[in-house]
């Protein structure tokens, strides 16, 4: 199993510009997340999606977009890029809570992300 | 509105040093699940231990022991005789089980605590 694989793993871009940032998992996993990291702040929940089909806001969504056609993917889209999104963006997955509570998160290796 | 609270920004210590980092969480649900990651220099998080509610046992793992105590709302992670490669940040997170009608897995974060073991 490669686990949560997140692609690129290094970005750069220039403010207004689009990109997608991808993760995927091969755990069969239902539950998805994305969550971006910044000095002092811990992680914080952009967006998630409890199955393919269903995506949900998380606490900071604003400027990202998230779509989920399968189980195994899950991307995440910057629309215009400001210098507010510097940060390092990470994916997780968990079996749902049908399969067993409090499932532990699997993360992956992360995304750094620079906007100038 | 549920929150996680660690307190110690950085904790500096010297190699054989004991070091407990801080966890105070904030929810009302009675079912919750709470959560220790640490991230090494290298960025990656790895999963250290998962506790849910219903069970106040302290853990120990190795050098690695956990107090989880409700009536204070704690969840503080102790390392004994610490090494260097324990340098890392550690992140204390927050699980519901539920959330309204839906069960989602959403990790709620702490600030982190920075640990700096020195030789």
């Amino acid at each position: 199993n490669a686990g949560v694989t997140q692609t690129p793993k290094f970005q750069v871009l220039k403010t207004g510009q689009s990109m997608t940032l991808q993760c995927a998992q091969d755990m069969n996993h239902e539950y998805m997340s994305w969550y971006r990291q910044d000095p002092g702040m811990g992680l914080r929940l952009i967006h998630y999606s409890v199955g393919a089909g269903i995506t949900d806001q998380g606490e900071v969504p604003n400027g990202y977009n998230v779509s989920r056609s399968t189980t195994e993917d899950f991307p995440l889209r910057l629309l215009s890029a400001a210098p507010s999104q510097t940060s390092v963006y990470f994916c997780a997955s968990s079996y749902s809570r049908a399969r067993g509570p409090g499932n532990e998160q699997f993360f992956g290796p992360g995304t750094r992300l620079t906007v100038l | 509105a549920q929150k996680v609270t660690q307190a110690q920004t950085e904790i500096s210590v010297v190699e054989k040093e004991d070091v407990t980092l801080d966890c105070v969480y904030e929810t009302r649900d009675t079912t919750y699940y709470l959560f220790w990651y640490k991230q090494p220099p290298s960025g990656e998080l790895v999963f250290l231990i998962r506790r849910n509610s219903f069970d106040e046992q302290n853990e120990i793992s190795g050098r690695y022991s956990w107090n989880f105590q409700k009536s204070t709302s704690s969840f503080n992670f102790t390392i004994t005789a610490s090494q260097v490669v324990d340098s890392a940040v550690y992140f204390c997170a927050l699980s519901e089980a539920t959330l309204g009608s839906s069960n989602t897995g959403k990790l709620i974060f702490g600030q982190g605590t920075t640990l700096q073991v020195k030789p």
